[in-house]
């Protein structure tokens, strides 16, 4: 299993850009990396999925650098609504499928 | 709305006693997940079933099931209940077969268990 490492927390203004990095040093060669935000009592929700160099969508933007052994989430102009908590996953291609959340990353924004 | 459904949406029980939670997943989604998230928690990954067969499971206790029927809903069973077990429980399904992460995983509104 690839683990992944973020920060715990972030803080953030509104109107400004966030980037959330994550550190999967031992990506497989056919992981994907997918990003889900999760608002309080609620289900998380898939932002956006890449394998590699840039991928966009309306949303965020997710880039990922050459070596793959890290990833980082962009999200441009946050609003007070996009405080929650972000995961960062990475594909299991092992004998079965087990999804690894991680602690995520709490965003906070303020006004 | 991500067309994942579960019920009840809470639950408060006693302790030593049974429930079962209830998953229907996204029309055309074979695979069902389930989670337990506890209060200030991580996301715990508890099993996998994909069109009616065990997939993987995660640390799931042995005082909890789980199935997926021929309709491919699912049903956690959650037995001799603890305080340690209150938590939200999700539920998520996936359209494919289930063999990696790279899959989006459409997680329902969860059920609140409250044990007391």
């Amino acid at each position: 299993l690839a683990k992944t490492t973020q920060p715990i927390s972030m803080d953030s203004y509104e109107g400004q850009e966030v980037n959330i990095t994550c550190s999967h040093n031992n990506i497989a060669t056919n992981d994907y990396i997918t990003w889900y935000q999760q608002f309080p009592s609620q289900g998380p929700r898939f932002i956006i999925q890449g394998y590699k160099t840039k991928v966009t969508n309306e949303v965020a933007s997710l880039f990922i650098p050459a070596d793959r052994k890290s990833s980082t989430l962009s999200l441009p102009r946050v609003s007070l609504s996009d405080t929650a908590v972000y995961y960062c996953l990475v594909g299991d291609r092992g004998g079965g499928f087990k999804t690894i959340f991680g602690a995520g990353t709490r965003l906070f924004v303020k006004a | 709305d991500s067309g994942v459904t579960q019920t009840p949406k809470h639950l408060i029980t006693a302790t030593g006693q049974r429930v079962t939670l209830r998953c229907s997943p996204r029309s055309g989604d074979l695979s069902v997940y389930w989670y337990q998230q506890s209060l200030d928690q991580g996301l715990q990954f508890l099993i996998q079933y994909y069109n009616g067969e065990e997939r993987a499971k995660g640390n799931i206790l042995e005082r909890f099931s789980a199935q997926q029927f021929p309709d491919l809903h699912s049903e956690l069973n959650l037995s001799s209940l603890e305080l340690g077990d209150s938590a939200l429980y999700f539920c998520a399904s996936s359209v494919d077969f289930g063999t990696s992460a790279q899959e989006t995983q459409y997680f329902g509104p969860g059920t609140r268990l409250l044990v007391l």
